[in-house]
């Protein structure tokens, strides 16, 4: 079955640093994949996703590549903010499966320090 | 837009008590919507598929009888816990399917966290 696996957290980094947030993917067909956020308190929010092997998902500075060879759909950012410090969920849909259900990753909490 | 909200935020029950929570897509139709359980610092697990007009499609393990939900329009799901333990305390989140594009994208509703004494 489709799976997919983050970097374990918790991540702590110190505000302006560099962000990398592995996630691997196991699936049967051509999944589309997505880079979820949590705040505390509240549902998630789509940060960014990607259709097809080497397209580029971005937004808000986050970037994530589509890598069909490595099935990976690693999250990063240049410069992260204190307002980044949220829990972050890879996941993946396979469009193929009817309801296009979501399966998601462990999550990633990441705290940023000022 | 593709904004979805959940009602209540926040719940507190007594055991052997059902509580019912909502799901509503504010500006647009959805005839499938999911809900998740998500334990502390923990990832979402789905428990079911919505669909309006039609029976839930339950996941495995997750009974049918204790979470009953219903999707009576295009813009509303309910899940009601029946009969709720303090097992059942976690926060729900529901989402919204928007099937206008590609991929089909899922909007969450903001959670409800329900506590069972």
């Amino acid at each position: 079955g489709n799976s997919v696996t983050q970097m374990e957290g918790p991540v702590t980094l110190s505000e302006e640093a560099f962000l990398t947030i592995n996630c691997t993917y196991t699936a049967t067909g051509y999944p589309s994949l997505f880079w979820y956020v949590q705040y505390p308190g509240e549902g998630l929010q789509l940060l960014l996703k990607a259709t097809k092997a080497d397209d580029k998902g971005s937004n808000k500075g986050f970037e994530a590549t589509y890598r069909k060879e490595t099935t990976s759909f690693h999250l990063e950012k240049g410069s992260v903010q204190v307002s980044d410090s949220a829990v972050y969920f890879c996941a993946l849909s396979d469009q193929g499966q009817g309801a296009q259900k979501l399966v998601f990753g462990q999550g990633t909490r990441l705290t940023i320090n000022p | 837009g593709a904004v979805v909200s959940q009602h209540p935020s926040r719940v507190i029950c007594k055991s052997g008590t059902s509580v019912k929570i909502e799901c509503r897509s504010l500006d647009f139709q959805a005839t499938t919507m999911f809900w998740y359980r998500q334990f502390p610092k923990q990832s979402l697990m789905l428990m079911a598929t919505s669909n309006e007009g039609s029976k839930a499609t339950y996941e495995q393990g997750v009974e049918k009888d204790k979470f009953l939900i219903n999707h009576a329009s295009l813009t509303l799901s309910t899940l009601t816990v029946t009969s709720a333990h303090p097992e059942d305390s976690s926060f729900y989140i529901c989402s919204a399917m928007v099937t206008s594009g590609y991929p089909y994208e899922q909007y969450f509703g903001p959670g409800t966290r329900l506590t069972v004494t």
